[in-house]
């Protein structure tokens, strides 16, 4: 049964980072592009970042790069999404999941809450 | 803004049936056949529910479909059941990149 497991959520200070992990299981993480999408309070769901399976690339939506950083760990089974000069419109709940092979998204977990609040 | 469209709200009856609308681009839907949709449960994980447009993964029911016309996109679901009441996205490639729609809150009267 595959799992995704976030955590690293919490309550920030505008200008401070944070480091979000997401923990995988039940499927070869390794060979599986993984993605982060958020949802703001009362928005729908926005694409943040990609990085394939193996040692591969990543991709960011506009909005973010510069400031997020995703990577992995493969033996570890481990997602990352470094956030960094975090600001309010960052509150969201980020959401890890995996990269099916239609261009789509066929597993999720269910989100951690970032929230960025003097 | 949501780089796709979609509406807000949706409603029907048990029984009945209804259509989200997902309106695009040249640059995603129009030249892509990668159209997926998501069903949220607020709390709960998304959960795919239709991909490639029109196909549906192993346990999804077939009171789930999904076309495509030009720019726009439409998941139908038939036979409406009180557990259908969530929140849809439809999502679709953009180059190397994905988009979402804002959501729709679907409301089973």
């Amino acid at each position: 049964q595959v799992q995704l497991a976030e955590s690293g959520g919490g309550v920030v200070q505008p200008g401070r980072s944070l480091r979000l992990s997401c923990a995988a299981s039940g499927f070869n993480f390794r060979v599986y592009g993984m993605h982060w999408v958020r949802q703001g309070p009362g928005q729908g769901l926005e694409w943040v970042s990609f990085i394939e399976g193996g040692e591969g690339r990543e991709f960011y939506a506009d909005s973010v790069k510069g400031r997020f950083t995703i990577s992995r760990d493969n033996p570890k089974n481990t997602l990352y999404l470094e956030i960094n000069s975090l600001r309010a419109e960052d509150t969201a709940v980020y959401f890890c999941a995996r990269d099916g092979p239609h261009w789509d998204v066929d597993w999720w977990g269910q989100g951690t809450l970032v929230t960025v609040s003097p | 803004q949501s780089a796709l469209t979609q509406p807000a709200y949706v409603s029907g009856s048990p029984g009945q049936s209804i259509t989200i609308s997902c309106t695009g681009t040249n640059s995603d839907i129009v030249n892509y056949d990668y159209v997926s949709w998501y069903q949220h449960h607020p709390g709960k994980a998304p959960k795919l529910i239709i991909y490639e447009v029109n196909s549906r993964p192993s346990g999804v029911p077939n009171r789930f479909s999904g076309s495509k016309s030009g720019n726009t996109a439409s998941l139908t679901i038939s036979g409406l059941q009180p557990e259908d009441e969530a929140d849809y996205y439809c999502s679709s490639k953009r180059s190397v990149i994905r988009v979402f729609g804002g959501g729709t809150k679907l409301t089973v009267l």
